[in-house]
């Protein structure tokens, strides 16, 4: 299996600040990553396939960069709506996993 | 608009069968390239994937289930079902189902279910 690392698990940041997660592959899966991002209560919304493509109707504050193993995303100003857990997650190959997830909190 | 909606008993006794459904609306499990998924996620962890079940009727299921674990799919109603068999309390989740949106290659993660949630207990 692939085993996907979140870092940090947790952050917390200012209003406006910019905000960056990490996600790591234990082996290469190209571009099939996408990120999620979960409010208490509701399921994951999607925020960014292919390593790096926007979801039609996500805000352009979001954006991802990486290939083969190293990821990120990237919150450019931050704001109080942002405040959730964000999960990376490999669809390269079977069994597709998850990231251990990054919990965004506001100051 | 493609909306799922997860249905089934929120509770289930131990060594028994969990069975959920998936209504697809505004949309069919039996045509395109899509794919359609169960994805859990136990009380204060990260989601974890099931199984996906393709439009031709394929499914590819997670190896930690797949001996108590049955995904099917009925075209005429465009539902999908999950059944796991002998149940423990580790089974206990809010259980979604979702769409794999194909885009150029790529197969997201681009829609899911409200979720509900299943407690395993006597």
């Amino acid at each position: 299996d692939i085993q996907m690392t979140q870092s940090p698990s947790s952050l917390s940041a200012s209003v406006g600040d910019r905000v960056t997660i990490t996600c790591r592959a234990s082996q290469a899966i190209n571009l099939y990553l996408a990120w999620f991002q979960q409010k208490p209560g509701k399921a994951p919304k999607a925020l960014i396939y292919a390593a790096s493509t926007l979801q039609s109707g996500v805000p352009s504050k979001f954006s991802g960069s990486g290939s083969g193993t190293d990821f990120t995303l990237t919150i450019s100003s931050l704001q109080t709506e942002d405040s959730a857990t964000y999960y990376c997650q490999q669809y390269r190959t079977y069994p597709l996993t998850f990231g251990g997830g990054t919990k965004v909190e506001i100051k | 608009q493609l909306q799922l909606q997860e249905s089934g008993p929120g509770l289930v006794k131990p060594s028994e069968t969990l069975s959920l459904t998936c209504t697809v609306s505004g949309g069919s499990v039996s045509s395109g390239s899509d794919h359609w998924a169960w994805i859990r996620q136990p009380p204060g962890k990260g989601p974890e994937w099931i199984g996906d079940i393709y439009s031709s009727g394929s499914t590819y299921l997670s190896p930690s289930l797949q001996s108590r674990l049955t995904i099917s799919a009925d075209t005429s109603r465009d539902q999908f079902s999950l059944q796991l068999r002998s149940v423990t309390a580790a089974d206990t989740a809010v259980y979604y189902c979702a769409r794999r949106l194909a885009v150029a290659g790529h197969w997201y993660f681009d829609l899911w279910g409200r979720g509900t949630l299943v407690t395993v207990s006597s």
